[in-house]
């Protein structure tokens, strides 16, 4: 079946520039995340949705970082005003239930953000 | 979130067994054990999870100490397409819907 789909997959943007990156997740999915991966760190968790609920958006890193997730479904992530140090891969996950201890998350492959 | 402490890599040959260890000495009573890992390239997949009993799936078996304040992570026979950092985190029965990764352990398979 579908996993989990991002895009694009690769973005290039100059700094100052805004983007918007996609997470289509598995149908049915209640939680959707969105993690920010460094190279060579691993991922870290940004924020998280119940269905169209923004219950935890504790690991945006700044005030242009911002997530929207208007039907229950397909979520974006925008970033305003980019800067070099947001260079990076930014990942979604989503998991069937309600986020808990031991519901696996499945995740995208990544939209690779570089910005010059 | 209680903290993790993997090895930054470990290689192993082709067909042989892998054993990938985890110290989490501070795990609270409700924290389940997760392994993920990350195949080159990709977004991070699920491998195996537990809370006090050994588990076995069809990717690993997942050892637990008695205390708890270590585990590892078994692959039965190593190959090329398991080369991967496996991550080990830890979540709170009560909380924990974020993954912390941390920097996880580089395995190298050789054939």
């Amino acid at each position: 079946g579908a996993g989990v789909s991002q895009s694009p997959r690769y973005k290039v943007a100059k700094r100052g520039q805004d983007v918007a990156l996609r997470c289509d997740p598995i149908s049915g999915h209640v939680s959707l995340f969105w993690y920010q991966q460094a190279l060579g760190q691993g991922p870290e968790f940004l924020t998280y949705f119940q269905n169209e609920a923004q219950l935890d958006k504790s690991g945006l890193p700044s005030d242009r970082f911002f997530a929207e997730r208007p039907e229950g479904s397909v979520s974006t992530l925008k970033i305003q005003r980019t800067q070099q140090e947001d260079s990076a891969v930014y990942l979604c996950a989503s998991s069937s239930q309600g986020g808990n201890s031991y519901n696996e998350q499945f995740f995208g492959p990544g939209t690779r953000l570089t910005v010059l | 979130d209680a903290k993790t402490t993997q090895p930054n890599s470990m290689e192993s040959n082709e067909e042989e067994p892998v054993h990938l260890p985890c110290n989490h000495s501070t795990i609270s009573g409700t924290d389940y054990i997760h392994w993920y890992r990350q195949l080159p390239s990709q977004g991070p997949e699920y491998v195996i999870h537990g809370l006090t009993s050994n588990v076995n799936n069809r990717m690993a078996s997942l050892a637990i100490a008695e205390d708890r304040k270590s585990s590892t992570l078994i692959l039965h026979r190593a190959t090329l397409r398991d080369a991967a950092v496996y991550y080990c985190i830890l979540r709170d029965s009560n909380s924990g819907y974020a993954l912390n990764f941390g920097k996880g352990t580089s395995l190298l398979v050789t054939p």
